[in-house]
């Protein structure tokens, strides 16, 4: 069965500081892997999402993620922290041939500091 | 540009009322989900429609009712409400199944549903 795990509940940065989050996933073939966003009282809103090619892909906001097969991850990074950043971000993984379910792992949430 | 439009945004039920989640996409998708989101645990589906008439149960269906008469609408059905479902719904459509290269999925806003 298909499992997405995000470590970390909480994360604190300041603004202006690097930001990673981790994803680790559990998937019998090659996933389609995505980040969302959710701020407080939305929907959520892709960051970004890895079908196949180059592993470290770009999405908004100025966020990127690197796919490493070797250890099952999809982290995302943010060089830079706005206070806007300070939301709940989900990690998902998607099957690569059609079908219809989405893991999403438990969610880490963001608090930004002045 | 709409979207995917969920309504009522806030709702609370009594244990055993039931009640309509409405659910519409103005992007002509054939694809409609609905998921449920708890705290730390991420979403789960609870049933999805791959078009109009046509419609299936996810992990988490018991509890719920869905129909797809039109292309546009997906609403969810409570019964009987059961403390156990309060939680965050949230609808997404997507014009292809999930898998398919390119494929975006779209969210709505949620519906904070709350019983007591």
């Amino acid at each position: 069965a298909q499992s997405v795990t995000q470590p970390d509940i909480h994360i604190t940065v300041s603004e202006g500081a690097s930001l990673e989050l981790r994803c680790n996933y559990s998937y019998g073939a090659t996933p389609y892997l995505f980040w969302y966003v959710q701020s407080p009282g939305q929907g959520l809103q892709l960051l970004l999402k890895y079908f196949s090619g180059d592993t470290l892909v770009q999405g908004i906001k100025g966020f990127e993620a690197e796919f490493k097969r070797s250890q099952s991850s999809f982290n995302l990074r943010k060089p830079s922290v706005h206070w806007s950043d300070a939301a709940e971000y989900f990690c998902a993984v998607g099957p690569q041939a059609a079908g219809n379910k989405l893991t999403f792992g438990g969610g880490t949430r963001v608090l930004v500091k002045p | 540009n709409a979207g995917v439009t969920q309504t009522p945004k806030f709702r609370i039920l009594k244990i055993g009322q039931s009640m309509t989640l409405q659910c519409t996409q103005d992007m002509n998708h054939n694809y409609m989900y609905w998921y449920r989101q708890d705290p730390g645990m991420g979403l789960k589906l609870i049933y999805y429609s791959v078009g109009a008439g046509i419609t299936d149960k996810g992990e988490v269906p018991n509890g719920y009712n869905v129909s797809r008469s039109t292309t546009e609408d997906f609403p969810l059905r409570l019964e009987l409400a059961a403390p156990s479902q309060t939680s965050v719904y949230f609808c997404a459509s997507s014009y292809s199944p999930i898998g398919t290269v390119g494929n975006t999925i779209y969210f709505g806003e949620g519906s904070w549903l709350t019983v007591v």
